[in-house]
């Protein structure tokens, strides 16, 4: 069964820093990996998805992320977060090629940005 | 309407009543879901539809069922709610390639 593993449940940071959310996941297939951003009180927003190609995924927001199939990672970075990013952040897969096509999600980062 | 609305926003229900979340969406996506947020735990899914006409369970079935009698809609039914259904509830759909889902805004939803 595929699994997706968020390694830290919050992340605080300062305005300005550099961040970097991590995820890991599990699956003997091929994987489509998405990172998706949830702002206080609202749904889920897709920040970017990766299908193929570049490894190197750019999203909206600044974010970037980078898959790494040997390592079977996806992590989310910005090189400078704001006070906006302030948000829970979830890493999802979606096993290609069967009949399932929902997400299977990870526990979610909370990324509280400090002044 | 704009990608995925659901109805109601958010419902205080006491034990044992029925209720029905409604999520409609105008995407014409032949793939629906439904999932629930819980602290700690992420999205998990209850029930999914491939296309109209068709549902599937997903990992967290027990007391809900679902009904796709057409495209756009994707009804949640809890026919005897209990406190442990208190969650968020979030829709979404996709196109049939899953290449990605949209969501929903929830239903925050408390059993007492």
């Amino acid at each position: 069964a595929q699994s997706v593993t968020q390694l830290d449940s919050q992340v605080p940071v300062f305005e300005e820093a550099p961040v970097e959310l991590r995820c890991n996941y599990s699956s003997s297939v091929s994987v489509y990996l998405f990172w998706y951003v949830q702002y206080p009180n609202q749904g889920l927003q897709l920040l970017l998805k990766y299908l193929s190609g570049s490894t190197l995924v750019k999203g909206i927001n600044g974010f970037e992320a980078e898959f790494n199939k040997s390592q079977t990672s996806f992590h989310l970075r910005k090189p400078s977060v704001h006070i906006s990013d302030t948000a829970e952040y979830f890493c999802a897969i979606h096993i290609r090629n069967t009949g399932r096509r929902a997400l299977t999600f990870g526990s979610g980062t909370r990324l509280q940005v400090q002044p | 309407i704009a990608g995925i609305t659901q109805a109601p926003t958010s419902q205080i229900l006491a034990a044992g009543r029925r209720m029905t979340l409604r999520c409609t969406q105008d995407m014409r996506h032949n793939a629906m879901y439904w999932y629930r947020q819980d602290l700690g735990l992420g999205l998990r899914l209850i029930h999914y539809s491939n296309t109209a006409g068709t549902t599937g369970k997903g990992e967290v079935p027990d007391g809900y069922s679902v009904s796709r009698a057409n495209t756009d809609d994707f009804p949640l039914t809890l026919a005897s709610a209990v406190p442990s259904q208190t969650s968020v509830y979030f829709c979404a759909s996709s196109d049939s390639q899953g290449r990605e889902q949209f969501f929903g805004p929830g239903t925050r939803l408390t059993v007492l």
